[in-house]
């Protein structure tokens, strides 16, 4: 009930593709969903979010599509770049007041140029 | 702007030993958390903090303690490291709000022996 599910676990695409990255989760109640990306080394580092009475957040090259109904949204990278190659994790908030994030396994993205 | 600094950067243990892992931040944030991540899982929550003073366990608490010294530090102790475990010990930090970022450190890489 409280899982987050990505896929898939690894993604290669061409530079100035779009990447695409699937999310979805079982809980109804989530309601806030924000995407980190992780570089080697590196802590996870908010890219971006979107609240559950949205269906679409771009932000320049970065849009997350949403549907409520079937619990599922995606990231799009359009124009994937080679430093965008990281690892994006998908997360869901617990409605709870607590402020925890459930984190899906991620997917690691390799931009080839 | 702020930062998370997390020491030591490597930590390496031999089996049975108590190990602690040392988180700082000067967000001046009030709730900090310590996730961990293994290869292909995301990242689990192993115990946060909403404000000085509090402790609240996450899903794979057991194994490990926590101490929230003040409102700038938070240390976990791994209480009997386990032979053959490898993973990425994150901390992080966020306002006390919903859907407040969460801001990551490097992490410390455990390994032990």
């Amino acid at each position: 009930q409280q899982q987050v599910r990505q896929s898939p676990q690894s993604l290669t695409v061409w530079e100035g593709e779009t990447a695409i990255l699937n999310c979805s989760y079982e809980n109804s109640a989530f309601d806030y969903f924000p995407w980190y990306q992780q570089f080697p080394g590196e802590g996870p580092a908010l890219l971006i979010s979107i609240l559950s009475v949205s269906d679409k957040k771009e932000d320049g090259r970065f849009t997350i599509f949403f549907n409520k109904r079937e619990k599922k949204l995606s990231l799009h990278i359009a124009d994937s770049q080679p430093g965008d190659s990281a690892t994006y994790f998908c997360a869901a908030s617990v409605p709870s007041g607590s402020w925890q994030l459930i984190f899906g396994s991620g997917t690691q993205l390799t931009v080839m140029p | 702007g702020g930062i998370i600094t997390q020491t030591p950067k490597f930590l390496i243990g031999q089996e049975g030993q108590k190990l602690t892992l040392k988180c700082q931040q000067n967000f001046n944030h009030d709730t900090m958390y310590w996730y961990r991540q293994d290869s292909g899982k995301g990242l689990r929550l192993i115990y946060y903090s909403i404000t000085e003073n509090d402790l609240q366990k996450g899903d794979l608490s057991e194994g490990y303690d926590a101490s929230r010294e003040k409102k700038s530090s938070f240390s976990l102790t791994v209480t009997s490291a386990q032979k053959n475990e490898m993973a990425v010990f994150l901390c992080a930090s966020s306002r006390q709000s919903n859907y407040a970022e969460q801001f990551f450190g490097p992490g410390t890489r455990l390994t032990v022996l």
